[in-house]
């Protein structure tokens, strides 16, 4: 079984709508993270969590909204989702307890907004 | 400002041969540098990091090689593979803080 879920893997929505991507992971890890990935971007930064009360914005914060519910849950979601919020979506954890921060990643969600 | 970056968008090489990614970054307080793979529909998988006491780390196949004055590391593999046919992308961390990516560079290793 993966250690980083994502659902839903695929999503086509329109725009104006709310949408929720989901988070699960079963690594006992503490961070975790939201990024996208346009083509020719790289991987941009949306939200990190360091624990179920903390909550940062990263490079591009802004059209997005998250909830930690639990330590191994972290969601995303588009309050009103616009055309240029279409990509590939990719959630991340973490461990403090290796001092190195290496991330997990989840297999992605790809979403298409109309 | 890109802080860390991959200038190869993508990089063909042929089986057996040695595969060279290249990384630059601008931030000398950058202390931790790492590689991620990623296959078309998979999340990026880590691969090889080094930290900045370093100078190389070595994991099979896979090398990168740190050189600090010219903020600048590279990724070596050899020999490449088809299987290595994937986006690479560098990744930089300063104490605490969250990863700093670039925009990765895509190796195609042909039979």
């Amino acid at each position: 079984d993966a250690d980083v879920t994502q659902t839903p893997r695929n999503r086509i929505t329109k725009t104006g709508k709310r949408i929720m991507l989901e988070c699960s992971q079963t690594k006992g890890h503490d961070r975790m993270y939201w990024y996208r990935q346009d083509p020719g971007l790289g991987l941009r930064l949306i939200y990190y969590s360091f624990d179920v009360k903390d909550i940062n914005k990263g490079e591009i914060s802004d059209g997005y909204s998250v909830s930690r519910q639990a330590q191994a849950k972290f969601s995303l979601s588009l309050e009103s989702a616009i055309p240029n919020q279409t990509a590939l979506y990719f959630c991340a954890t973490s461990s403090t307890v290796n001092l190195q921060e290496t991330q997990y990643f989840g297999p992605g969600t790809r979403l298409l907004v109309l | 400002d890109q802080q860390v970056k991959q200038n190869s968008p993508s990089l063909s090489v042929q089986e057996g041969r040695i595969s060279i990614l290249n990384c630059d970054y601008t931030n000398s307080m950058f202390d931790y540098f790492l590689w991620y793979k990623k296959y078309p529909a998979e999340g990026p998988t880590f691969l090889i990091s080094i930290s900045s006491i370093k100078d190389k780390n070595e994991d099979g196949r896979f090398t990168v090689f740190l050189n600090k004055s010219a903020k600048h590391l590279s990724l070596h593999i050899v020999p490449s593979q088809p299987g290595d046919s994937a986006v690479y992308f560098c990744a930089a961390v300063s104490g605490y803080s969250t990863l700093t990516f670039g925009k990765g560079t895509m190796l195609l290793v042909s039979p």
